[in-house]
């Protein structure tokens, strides 16, 4: 079946560090790849996405690429914010209104 | 534009005891999840319907967990009896088309 491997947290840096949160999956079809945000006392929303290979989502300064070669998604943000420091989500879906499959998640403490 | 509401936000019960938790989703939202999240593990899904049919209930131990989407619009999630290993966040979700739009969730701790 579906699976989402992301990266143990939980993640510590200092402000305006550069982030990588590591993604890969298996999937049978041609899925749809997301990045949820959980930040404290607030429920998941969407951060970004990506429906096809290649493709870059993007938002609030951070990117991920769709790559279908090595199947990850890796979340970056070039300079992070403590604003910043949330649990974080990979997923993936194989079309619209299909399930999500999540990651564990990903804890990101930014300090000052 | 409301976002999916979810009620209570917190409960707290016996284990053996029942309880149900509410969903109200995005307007126009024919998709709705219901996912289950443990302390430290992702959403993982329970059920999601289409309109008031079932699409996946493959997740769903339904020796204990029942629930049911009324006129395609609300839902309910029941637990009964409960046990000690339900002590999760039940999260409602909504969607169109790619984009699922989450609700805050209910915390159950079960005792």
């Amino acid at each position: 079946g579906d699976s989402v491997t992301q990266m143990e947290g939980p993640v510590t840096l200092s402000e305006e560090a550069f982030l990588t949160i590591n993604c890969t999956y298996t999937a049978t079809g041609y899925p749809s790849l997301f990045w949820y945000v959980q930040y404290p006392g607030e429920g998941l929303q969407l951060l970004l996405k990506a429906t096809k290979a290649d493709d870059k989502g993007s938002n609030k300064g951070f990117e991920a690429t769709y790559r279908k070669e090595t199947t990850s998604f890796h979340l970056e943000k070039g300079s992070v914010q403590v604003s910043d420091s949330a649990v974080y989500f990979c997923a993936l879906s194989e079309g619209g209104n299909e399930k999500l499959t999540f990651g564990t998640g990903t804890r990101l403490t930014i300090i000052p | 534009e409301a976002g999916v509401a979810q009620s209570p936000r917190y409960k707290i019960i016996e284990k053996r005891q029942s309880v149900a938790f509410w969903c109200n989703p995005i307007s126009g939202h024919a998709t709705l999840y219901w996912y289950q999240q443990i302390l430290g593990q992702g959403p993982k899904l329970l059920i999601q319907f289409q309109n008031n049919g079932v699409v996946d209930d493959s997740q769903l131990p339904k020796d204990r967990f029942s629930a049911e989407r009324l006129k395609g619009v609300d839902s309910t999630l029941k637990i009964q009896p409960a046990k000690l290993e339900d002590s999760a966040v039940y999260l409602c979700a909504s969607s169109f088309t790619v984009e699922a739009f989450f609700g805050q969730g209910t915390r159950l701790t079960v005792v």
